[in-house]
C-alpha cells in the first residue's frame, strides 16, 4: 500500500515556540491531505484539509493563524504550530489521499507527537 | 455539524468470541470507510462502502451499511488477540470533501 511519513514522529518544546511537522506521500501524488489531532483514547477530530497550490480549509473552531498549513507540491504538507502552548499537546496524524486507488482511501502517517512544557 | 457515532465505546471479549460495533451518522452517507487503529499506531484502512445495503467480508470481518446510508457495522467472528485495537468508522458526505470519523470502539481480547 501507500506509504506517508511524518516528520518527527515526537518532539518536546517549551511554551512560546513553534514546531513544524512534515507529511510526506512517498510513493504517489496527493492533491488533498489531511491534519487530524487525537487526545489519548480519543477520536480522530480533523482539523483542515490542505489542497495543494491553494489555501487550507479549516474546520469549525481551529484557528488558522496558530495551525498553519501549506501544501506547496503534491507530495509535502506541513503543519506549523505557532507560539505553542501546553494545550496544544496532543497526537497530531496526516492523511494523503490517492486519488489515483480504487477506494479514494487515506493513506496515514504514522503519527507527531507534541509535548508543550 | 455531521456527527458520527459508534458504539460500544468500549468491549472486552474472550478470545473465540464474536464482537460487532455499530456506527451511526446523522446525515446519509455517500460512502463509509472503516479503519483499524492498534495502540500506539495509526489507522489502517479496511475497506469502504458505497452502496445501500452492500455487504462485504475479509475472513472473519463482516462490514454492512445500511439501507439508508446512515449506519453501518463490522462484525468480527470468533476474535482472535491479533484483533485488539480501535475501530473506527469515516463517513464520507458528498460535497463536504472529507471524511468524518466516528467515536470509535475499543476492543481487548482477552487469552
Amino acid at each position: 500500500g501507500a506509504v506517508v511519513s511524518q516528520h518527527p514522529s515526537r518532539v518536546i518544546c517549551k511554551s512560546g515556540t513553534s514546531v513544524k511537522i512534515e507529511c510526506r506521500s512517498l510513493d504517489f501524488q496527493a492533491t488533498t491531505m489531511f491534519w487530524y489531532r487525537q487526545f489519548p483514547k480519543q477520536s480522530l477530530m480533523l482539523m483542515a484539509t490542505s489542497n495543494e497550490g491553494s489555501k487550507a480549509t479549516y474546520e469549525q473552531g481551529v484557528e488558522k493563524d496558530k495551525f498553519l498549513i501549506n501544501h506547496a507540491s503534491l507530495t509535502l504538507s506541513t503543519l506549523t504550530v505557532t507560539s505553542a502552548h501546553p494545550e496544544d499537546s496532543s497526537f497530531y496524524i496526516c492523511s494523503a489521499r490517492d486519488t489515483g486507488g480504487d477506494y479514494n482511501e487515506q493513506f496515514f502517517g504514522p503519527g507527531t507527537r507534541l509535548t508543550v512544557l | 455539524g455531521q456527527q458520527v457515532m459508534q458504539i460500544p465505546q468500549y468491549q472486552h471479549v474472550q478470545e473465540g468470541e464474536d464482537f460487532t460495533t455499530y456506527c451511526n451518522s446523522s446525515t446519509t452517507l455517500s460512502n463509509i470507510q472503516w479503519y483499524k487503529q492498534r495502540p500506539g499506531g495509526h489507522p489502517v484502512f479496511l475497506i469502504q462502502l458505497v452502496k445501500s445495503g452492500e455487504v462485504k467480508k475479509q475472513k472473519r470481518l463482516t462490514f454492512q451499511f445500511g439501507e439508508a446510508k446512515k449506519n453501518s457495522s463490522l462484525h468480527i467472528t470468533a476474535t482472535q488477540t491479533t484483533d485488539v485495537g480501535t475501530y473506527f468508522c469515516a463517513g464520507y458526505t458528498s460535497g463536504t470533501y472529507k471524511y468524518i470519523f466516528g467515536t470509535g470502539t475499543r476492543l481487548k481480547v482477552l487469552a
